[in-house]
This record gives structure tokens, C-alpha cells and sequence, in this order.
């Protein structure tokens, strides 16, 4: 089981890029990274999920250095709607072995 | 495509009283999740049944928390008797089948409230 550290807390300003970085140096050569965000009263929604090198979609960007033992998520131009809590997980290649940690919470202000 | 869904939404029991919640996961997914998840913590996972099956029920506390996935479908989520700690928002969750690419879709919760 990969323990994951992210930052307890984030602020941010309207437009700006965001980055939160999240440390997995114990994760095994079979598992991936998944990002999910959950709003409050919300369950969590997914957002991105990758191996290696870098994953874009229309909602955000992960890179993942070669020795992976960390990622990054990268959130281009915030807006007010992005505040939430933000997990990092490291999931197993059968779907198991995972665990939601505290989460990032990301303020953005005007 | 409809998402996941779970009743009731909210609850308030007293201690020691019994109570179940339901969910109905997104059509065709194979496997379903539930969690719990404290007020300031991340969701932590309960059980995950694959069908019918169940995967994973390492932290479910057998000796009061019971759930079922009858034909592969519906689960429901059982405490008996519920304790004061118990107070939380119960989670359900499905994906298309199992393995590690694959995103899990969540239903909105059910607060429950241990008086």
C-alpha cells in the first residue's frame, strides 16, 4: 500500500496556474497515480490518472518524473468554481491497494 | 447516463439503534464501492464487491457493519448497532469493472447523525 503525502492546504488567486505536488516514494512498478476532487457535500469526483512522463485532458495535467515517486497535478487558470479538496491516490493494477488520504484543500480568491 | 445513486440522503438515529442505506450503481458497472468518510478526512474505503463478490472488506468493522451486493447489482450497507463515532457521510461508489485505469463515479452520500 503506497502512502501518499500532498500539502494540507493551498491558496490561489483567480487565473493563475496551480500545482500540487504529491510524494508516493513508495510506489510499486505496477501501480498508477489518480487525481479526484470533491467538493463540499459532494462525493469525489476523477479528474486525471497516469503512469509515467505526463497526461493531459481538458480539466488539468499530471507529470510524473521518471523515478516516480512523486506527481504533480497542474491546474491551468483557477477560477472560484476550482476550490475543493484535491486527493492523490497510488492504485494497484488490479484496482486495489488504495487509500484517500486528507487531501490538498485548494482556496481560490478573487 | 444516470450516475450513481444512494438513499436516504440524510439520517439521525440514537445510539445503539439500527440503520441501512442503499445504492444503486451506474448501469453495467461491475464493481461498486462504499465508504466513509469523517468531517476534514479523505473517504476511507469499507468494502468493494466485484458482481456479487466481495474484493476487498479489510476495514469493515465485521462486528457491527454488514453489506450485501445481491445479483451483482443494488448493495445495501448495514450497521447494527450504530455507535456514537459512527456519525459520517457513507459513500457509495462504481466503475466499469476492476483494475487500476479505471475512474470510479460517486453517488452524492448519506450523512448519517449517531445521537
Amino acid at each position: 500500500l503506497a502512502k501518499t503525502t500532498q500539502p494540507i492546504s493551498m491558496d490561489s488567486y483567480e487565473g493563475q496556474e496551480v500545482n500540487i505536488t504529491c510524494s508516493h516514494n513508495n510506489i510499486a512498478t505496477n501501480d498508477y497515480i489518480t487525481w479526484y476532487q470533491q467538493f463540499p457535500s459532494q462525493g469525489p469526483r476523477f479528474i486525471i490518472q497516469g503512469y509515467k512522463t505526463k497526461v493531459t485532458n481538458e480539466v488539468a495535467s499530471l507529470f510524473i518524473p521518471a523515478d516516480r515517486k512523486s506527481s504533480t497535478l497542474s491546474l491551468p487558470r483557477v477560477s472560484l468554481s476550482d476550490t475543493a479538496v484535491y486527493y492523490c491516490l497510488v492504485v494497484d493494477n488490479y484496482g486495489q491497494n488504495f487509500v484517500f488520504g486528507p487531501g490538498t484543500r485548494l482556496s481560490v480568491l478573487p | 447516463e444516470a450516475g450513481v445513486a444512494q438513499s436516504p440522503r440524510y439520517k439521525i438515529i440514537e445510539k445503539r439503534q439500527s440503520v441501512a442505506f442503499w445504492c444503486n450503481p451506474i448501469s453495467g458497472h461491475a464493481t461498486l464501492y462504499w465508504y466513509q468518510q469523517i468531517l476534514g478526512q479523505g473517504p476511507k474505503l469499507l468494502i468493494q464487491f466485484q458482481n456479487n463478490g466481495v474484493v476487498d472488506d479489510s476495514q469493515l468493522p465485521k462486528d457491527r457493519f454488514s453489506a450485501e451486493r445481491l445479483k451483482g447489482v443494488d448493495s445495501t450497507l448495514k450497521i447494527q448497532p450504530a455507535k456514537l463515532e459512527d456519525s459520517a457521510v457513507y459513500l457509495c461508489a462504481s466503475s466499469k469493472r476492476q483494475g487500476a485505469y479505471n475512474e470510479q463515479f460517486f453517488g452524492p452520500g448519506t450523512r448519517l447523525t449517531v445521537l
